[in-house]
């Protein structure tokens, strides 16, 4: 079975420093791009950042960029979000995809971050 | 990077058709076809319902198909049933591996 799970998420205070990751199971992870989208509470869907498939090459929204860091190891099927500097605005449940050709065809239940004092 | 636009809210009655618009630029919806949307029931993770534009993925009813012209992609849902009720999300490739997404529009089946 196809499956992405999420963990790390939890409550940190503004300007601390959180890493979720994303294991996945059921397909060949090493060929596939990666991308994190998260969903502010309430909100619409966001896409944050999205990795190649050997990591060497990474994109990221303007609202994270040089704040968030998006990683993936291969041997270990796994895929990482680094995020530092972290604000109010980026309280949400992130979601970890699977990239197909131009959308995302798998998606993980989410794990909640939640940036407050 | 900004969202593409879709109604915040719509409603229809079972049996009948609903529209869903989405509406971006050059740069993403109108230069690319590379629409998806996505599905999302409460509390659940989104799903993909239709891909490039107008493709649906195996499982999906052929209730739902899609389409776009210039810069407006839209989903049309027909034959409206009760667990049709959700939020919608469209999502369009916009250059250089990134995306957007619309705002999402919440249906309510009356």
């Amino acid at each position: 079975e196809v499956q992405l799970v999420e963990s790390g998420g939890g409550l940190v205070q503004p300007g601390g420093s959180l890493r979720l990751s994303c294991a996945a199971s059921g397909f060949s992870f090493s060929t596939y791009y990666m991308s994190w989208v998260r969903q502010a509470p309430g909100k619409g869907l966001e896409w944050v950042a999205n990795i190649k498939q050997d990591g060497g090459e990474t994109k990221y929204a303007d609202s994270v960029k040089g704040r968030f860091t998006m990683s993936r190891d291969n041997a270990k099927n796994l895929v990482y979000l680094q995020m530092n500097g972290l604000r109010a605005e980026d309280t949400a449940v992130y979601y970890c995809a699977k990239e197909a050709h131009y959308y995302m065809d798998v998606w993980g239940k989410g794990t909640t971050v939640t940036v407050s004092s | 990077q900004s969202a593409l636009t879709q109604p915040r809210s719509l409603s229809g009655s079972p049996g009948q058709s609903v529209t869903i618009s989405c509406t971006g630029t050059s740069s993403d919806v109108g230069g690319y076809n590379y629409v998806s949307w996505y599905q999302q029931c409460p509390g659940k993770a989104p799903k993909v319902i239709i891909y490039d534009v107008s493709k649906r993925p195996s499982g999906v009813p052929d209730r739902f198909s899609g389409s776009k012209s210039g810069n407006t992609a839209s989903l049309t849902i027909s034959g409206l049933q009760a667990e049709d009720e959700a939020d919608y999300y469209c999502c369009s490739y916009a250059g250089i591996y990134t995306w957007v997404f619309g705002g999402g529009t919440k249906l309510t089946v009356l």
